[in-house]
């Protein structure tokens, strides 16, 4: 069964650094997502991904964040000078179509140090 | 903005026993989904609502959709050890989902 992959699974940065997550979606999947879901909370939407622009993103995915699909597989989101309270796991999720499931990969634990 | 609340944050039943857990949203919307969560995993997804009055079973889970009263409920029938786990309900917002805050489900002998 297909699913959807993140590499890596845990990164450990020092604050101010920058760092790259990956994440491959389902191959015939439209929409592609970041959220993140910090210790024992709730899970946030960041950013959400269609026709290679961004269709919307939240009050969390400021300046500092960006988004790419570079090749048409893999999708990649970039924190650019890390603090602290990015510590979080990072989910990347797809769907075909918007009412459908939305499968999220396995996530990256990041910890800002 | 649309808010999404659940009840009860933390539920610990008997093996065997039924509960209902609650989904609550402030605005309307057109699709409400159920993820599932084991500690430290991803989410698994469970169930998709996407009209009111739906109802859908898998196994011993059951959750159901009332947009007008914009409440999705999920029910427990007979519950094992292997129910264990934080659940959550999500709400589509034009493309996206907006979670709730998760209810921790632990089951004990």
């Amino acid at each position: 069964e297909p699913e959807v992959t993140q590499t890596p699974s845990h990164q450990v940065t020092q604050m101010g650094q920058e760092v790259i997550l990956r994440c491959v979606p389902i191959s015939n999947h439209l929409y592609f997502y970041w959220y993140r879901q910090i210790l024992g909370q709730k899970v946030e939407f960041l950013v959400s991904f269609y026709n290679n622009e961004i269709s919307e993103k939240s009050e969390i995915f400021d300046d500092q964040f960006s988004v790419e699909r570079p090749d048409g597989s893999n999708f990649t989101l970039k924190i650019r000078s890390t603090k602290l309270e990015d510590s979080a796991m990072y989910f990347c999720a797809s769907c075909r179509y918007i009412q459908e499931t939305q499968y999220f990969g396995p996530g990256t634990r990041l910890l800002v140090l | 903005e649309l808010k999404v609340e659940q009840n009860p944050l933390f539920l610990s039943m008997q093996e065997g026993k039924n509960y209902t857990i609650y989904c609550n949203y402030s605005t309307t919307s057109d699709r409400l989904y159920w993820y599932r969560q084991d500690p430290g995993k991803s989410l698994e997804s469970l169930f998709v609502l996407l009209s009111n009055g739906a109802v859908k079973q898998e196994g011993r889970l059951m959750a159901s959709l009332d947009t007008k009263a914009r409440l999705s409920t999920l029910h427990i029938t007979a519950a094992v050890h292997d129910l264990s786990a934080t659940y959550f309900c999500a709400v589509g917002d034009t493309d996206k989902l907006i979670f709730g805050t998760g209810t921790r489900l632990q089951v004990f002998p």
